[in-house]
């Protein structure tokens, strides 16, 4: 098993509200990315953060948001929610060192929007 | 952008046997290629990965190969075992090998993997 941690585990949110994600990422690792997982699909890249700053986005509005603090644990902020939100949000941590960077994945948020 | 097919969808195999998951991607600079296994309720564990200046990796029963002519990828898994049986993600990217430099993964649609006794 990997050092990411996630919470929740579980969320259930109503269509319009917003939502907050959380993962802490391994000791040492210094970048985090999120990744959304619909039901029988592949995760879908959302963004990642290095160092504090936000390092590459996927096809996402702007209302999916995030943070990474000092400490390289990351938040990720979803607003005005919508049903198609519901599924599996991954974060998965690494280090960037310009040589390797495998990504560790936590286990997972499930949202449910209704 | 990206985008990686990958196939069969669903894969049952006797236990022994070996497992074939072939992927193909699309934009030809993408030079960065892993695979990672999820179990039922757990989190995608990478169990191998591939760059692109190598044609082939092995690691005991699982061996990737690359073809970056035709822009495709497979996972071979030889003495298939029930505790392989689960989904299975090709993944692809442009990883810029510079501190920082970012690396995000396009994935595949994912292999149902049964071995079965």
């Amino acid at each position: 098993e990997t050092g990411v941690t996630q919470s929740p585990t579980h969320l259930i949110k109503t269509r319009g509200q917003q939502v907050t994600l959380r993962c802490s990422s391994q000791s040492g690792h210094n970048t985090v990315s999120w990744y959304q997982q619909a039901l029988g699909q592949g995760p879908q890249f959302i963004f990642q953060y290095y160092r504090e700053e936000e390092n590459g986005r996927g096809n996402f509005p702007p209302r999916f948001s995030g943070l990474q603090f000092p400490n390289y644990s990351s938040e990720l902020n979803v607003n005005a929610l919508e049903l198609d939100d519901s599924a599996l949000y991954l974060c998965a941590s690494s280090l960037e060192t310009g040589r390797t960077d495998t990504q560790y994945f936590g286990p997972g948020t499930r949202l449910t929007v209704l | 952008g990206e985008n990686v097919e990958q196939h069969p969808s669903t894969l049952s195999v006797q236990e022994g046997d070996s497992a074939v998951i072939k992927c193909t991607y699309s934009d030809s600079a993408s030079n960065y290629f892993p695979w990672y296994k999820q179990e039922l309720g757990k989190r995608p564990q990478l169990i191998i990965d591939i760059r692109s200046n190598v044609g082939e990796k092995k690691d005991q029963r699982i061996a990737v190969t690359l073809n970056k002519t035709a822009k495709h990828f497979s996972l071979h898994i030889t003495e298939t075992q029930p505790e392989d049986s689960a989904v299975y993600f090709c993944a692809a990217s442009i990883r810029r090998w510079v501190t920082g430099g970012g690396n995000k993964l396009t994935f595949g649609t994912g292999t149902q993997l049964k071995v079965e006794l």
